[in-house]
């Protein structure tokens, strides 16, 4: 079956640390996209990729780090920088994300700060 | 600014209608999507309108008016599985989401 595979399912960080988050997709999709959700809140983009070895800035990418290295895999890095990083995180693809095409979403990572 | 309004939460009972508002304020308009989110899973794709209209799918249906920045999600026949958040988000100009809060639906028997 075609879909997008985030892991771990939970994450924990510890001061100072940093933390990768993977996602995974065998729908062929050119776009990838990382949100961060938080209560109470929509979606927020902190990353997004249109196409291999290429990516932009979201509106809330200070603390974040992606790369895009195959077209199939787009890892989202938390990195100490980023002060507030209690959320859940999703990571969305699209056929090329210049269309009216839906994005499909992953089941997500909860990160939290022990 | 870009701006997208939902209610924050909204109760019905089973087997009767509920319809979802959504407003928006955005730089530009490239379509507006409806998702359906259960509590700690992923959105899930339910409709997408780009013409002023109603676009009816099963028990769903969405409508968009254009000119008054306006779309809801009626939903019929409510079902306790359709307890969930409904996200409304709308397309811009760069075909980027700008995602509301979401509405969560509440089922009563």
């Amino acid at each position: 079956d075609g879909g997008i595979t985030q892991s771990p399912k939970y994450l924990f960080r510890k001061e100072g640390q940093n933390v990768t988050l993977s996602c995974e997709q065998n729908l062929n999709h050119d776009a990838m996209y990382w949100y961060r959700q938080d209560p109470g809140q929509g979606l927020r983009l902190i990353y997004y990729s249109q196409i291999v070895n290429d990516f932009q800035k979201g509106d809330i990418a200070e603390g974040y780090s992606v790369s895009r290295e195959k077209k199939e895999s787009f890892p989202l890095t938390v990195t100490s920088a980023q002060k507030n990083p209690t959320a859940f995180y999703l990571c969305a693809s699209s056929y090329t994300g210049r269309d009216h095409q839906p994005q499909h979403f992953g089941d997500g990572t909860r990160l939290s700060i022990l | 600014g870009q701006n997208i309004d939902q209610p924050t939460e909204m109760t019905a009972t089973e087997g009767a209608i509920v319809q979802i508002n959504c407003t928006y304020q955005t730089s530009g308009f490239n379509g507006l999507f409806w998702y359906q989110q259960h509590a700690g899973e992923a959105p899930t794709f339910l409709s997408y309108n780009v013409l002023d209209g109603l676009e009816e799918k099963g028990r769903f249906s969405s409508f968009l008016s254009r000119s008054k920045g306006y779309s809801y999600l009626l939903l019929k026949e409510l079902q306790m599985k359709d307890s969930a958040s409904y996200l409304c988000a709308v397309q811009d100009s760069n075909y980027q989401l700008i995602w509301g809060a979401g509405t969560k639906l509440i089922i009563k028997p």
